[in-house]
Parts: C-alpha cells; sequence; structure tokens
C-alpha cells in the first residue's frame, strides 16, 4: 500500500510568513509524528498524537508551532511568522501502534527554508 | 546534552567487507534501539532494533549488538555492498508506559560509502 506522503515537498517562506505543511500517514496507523531535521543533524522530535489525541507537544520550539489532526489520519504542522531558524526538513512517521519499538514509517519530508 | 551521540559522522569500507557503525547513548531509560537508513531527499527507513532484553539481533547481513553496561551499540553490515552507502541513523525509544513512550531519540547519522 502507500507509503506515508508529505506537502509539499519544497516550501520558500518569507520572514513573518505563516506556513502549513501537511502529512498524510498510512492508512490505519493509530500513532503519527512530526520530527526536525536541521543540517547535519538526527531527526528531533517534535510532537505525537495518537488518533486525534495529541499526547506529546514536548519537542515543539515554541508557540509559533502548532499541530493537529482532527480527525485522527491527516495531519497538519503550522509555523506561524516564520524564522530564518525554523528552516529545516520536517518529518512525518507514523506506526501502527503505540508499542515499544514500534516502528515508525517515516514520510519524505518537507524542507523548509525561510529567507 | 546529546542523549543518542554517533561519533563517527562518516565510514568507508571496501565491498564485501564489514562495516561497523557504532552509537553510544547516556539515558538509562531507553529500553529500545533502532537503527534507519536514510538515502537522499528521502525519509529514514527502518532497518532492524533490539530491545533492551538481549544483546544480539540478526537479520541477514545486518546484526545489531547491544552491551546496555557500557550503555553502547554498534551494527555490523557483512558482506558490504554499494547499495549500503546511505546516511545510518542509531535512534532509542522508552518503554511504553513511560510518558514519553512513542517518540525516539536520534543520534546525528553516520554516512557509510561502500566503495566497489
Amino acid at each position: 500500500g502507500a507509503g506515508v506522503s508529505q506537502s509539499p515537498r519544497y516550501k520558500v517562506a518569507k520572514r513573518g510568513q505563516d506556513v502549513a505543511l501537511r502529512c498524510d500517514p498510512i492508512s490505519g496507523h493509530v500513532s503519527l509524528f512530526w520530527y526536525q531535521q536541521a543540517l547535519g543533524q538526527g531527526p528531533e522530535f517534535l510532537t505525537y498524537f495518537q488518533n486525534e489525541a495529541q499526547l506529546d507537544k514536548s519537542g515543539l520550539p515554541s508557540d509559533r508551532f502548532f499541530a493537529e489532526r482532527p480527525e485522527g489520519s491527516v495531519s497538519t504542522l503550522k509555523i506561524q511568522r516564520t524564522q530564518q531558524e525554523d528552516s529545516a526538513v520536517y518529518l512525518c512517521a507514523s506506526s501502527y501502534q503505540r508499542a515499544p519499538g514500534e516502528t515508525q514509517y517515516f514520510g519524505p519530508g518537507t524542507r523548509l527554508l525561510v529567507l | 546534552d546529546q542523549q543518542v551521540k554517533q561519533n563517527s559522522p562518516s565510514l568507508s569500507v571496501q565491498e564485501g567487507r564489514i562495516s561497523i557503525l557504532n552509537c553510544d547513548y547516556t539515558n538509562s531509560m531507553f529500553d529500545y534501539f533502532l537503527w534507519y537508513k536514510k538515502y537522499p531527499a528521502e525519509g529514514p527507513t527502518f532497518l532492524i532494533s533490539i530491545s533492551s532484553i538481549k544483546d544480539k539481533n540478526e537479520d541477514g547481513r545486518f546484526t545489531v549488538f547491544l552491551n546496555k553496561s557500557a550503555k553502547h551499540l554498534s551494527l555490523h553490515i557483512v558482506p558490504s555492498q554499494p547499495g549500503d552507502s546511505a546516511v545510518y541513523f542509531c535512534a532509542a525509544s522508552s518503554n511504553i508506559y513511560n510518558t514519553n513512550a512513542g517518540k525516539s531519540t536520534f543520534g546525528d547519522g553516520t554516512t557509510l560509502t561502500v566503495k566497489p
């Protein structure tokens, strides 16, 4: 079946602009994660959903970052008033259930460049 | 402070030889460890994992070893193939009953180049 998809794949934003990044997880996957990956670094956790419930948002760097998953499937990560330090690849991952070491399936990411 | 560290940014090996990628962690709450492989312009792909109750897990050419006392794990690829050339990320997660369960903490990756 189809994997995790993300859109747009690339986004260039002017500083101060709001952006919305979309994630379509694998159908039936309960868990959904957002990660931020800066150049030359590993992915860093942002937030986690179990169905529509946002259970952990401890990784969101500021209140300019907001994520939602209203119907328990598609998720949107919104960044308000973007700053240059927000430039990164934003990865979405989903997994079937919340279990120790459960494999997370990653999307290709959205590369955000803030000028 | 970084809880998962991959101290070698890059590794180059000859085709057919063994590749050994290393990873160290500091958080004793981690009890599940995973290796992901990443090609350019793609998301990470799960490769192999190990639970803290084991010290070795093998899947074909890939073996992961865990040394809990040293808080160290390694990924062995043998024999290495040119198609294995990619960035390898080590990741760690904690028990499901922990409030932070589910999320993974990643190292910064090691770029493996396998030369024909």
